[in-house]
């Protein structure tokens, strides 16, 4: 089992939609979890962390996280163009050891 | 978050030969980290650099094929060695947290590797 997976898309959502991300982990000890958005050659970029229960809101992103279920998901309100990338999703399971998922391509359609 | 200078942004290598890709930060940091993202893939871990002692490796990783440098708190090497096609990947370095984002981890803009 791997210690991160998402779904591997491709994710197509219409303009103006939410688009949801989703991301399972193995470790129950996990205490931090990052969303990344990397544009294709590019490098990746931190959008989202979240450490506690709940939703963490930021401008049109929200991340989820249920530990007891050992999942996080990632929603982008009103979605652009502009947010079609591929997003990461990263663990953080002890010390500065980070895991990584696959990744979620996303495609806005305008 | 910090600013890192990733070089090489590109290259192409003949097999057998060794490429050091260089990473410049504009802060001093503790940890610097060396990823591995092969096409399509995600990110792996291969070593943590920290400033005065030996790079720490991940399984399937080893300081022969890929010796680091960290020589002060703002700057590291990775060298690939002996370079097959299978080293054909974008290598990325990345910075901890800092003391203007204690909780984000920042990526440089990638030296993308190909070997024929």
């Amino acid at each position: 089992q791997k210690e991160v997976e998402q779904n591997s898309g491709p994710l197509s959502v219409p303009e103006g939609a939410i688009a949801s991300l989703n991301c399972t982990y193995s470790d129950r000890g996990s205490q931090s979890f990052f969303w990344y958005r990397q544009y294709s050659g590019k490098s990746p970029e931190l959008i989202m962390s979240i450490y506690s229960n709940g939703d963490k809101e930021d401008g049109r992103f929200t991340a989820q996280l249920n530990k007891a279920s050992q999942y996080v998901s990632l929603l982008i309100r009103d979605s652009q163009p502009s947010d079609s990338a591929t997003y990461l999703c990263a663990v953080n399971v002890r010390g500065n050891q980070f895991y990584f998922g696959t990744g979620t391509s996303l495609t806005v359609i305008p | 978050s910090a600013v890192i200078s990733q070089k090489p942004s590109r290259d192409i290598c003949q097999r057998g030969t060794s490429l050091t890709i260089q990473c410049q930060v504009d802060s001093q940091v503790t940890m610097m980290f060396w990823y591995r993202q092969q096409p399509g893939q995600s990110l792996t871990l291969i070593a943590t650099a920290n400033q005065g002692s030996e790079a720490t490796y991940e399984s399937g990783f080893v300081i022969d094929k890929f010796p680091i440098s960290r020589p002060n708190l703002t700057f590291s090497t990775l060298t690939v060695s002996n370079m097959s096609p299978e080293d054909s990947s974008i290598y990325l370095c990345s910075v901890g947290p800092t003391g203007r984002d204690p909780y984000g981890y920042t990526f440089g803009s990638g030296t993308r590797l190909t070997v024929v």
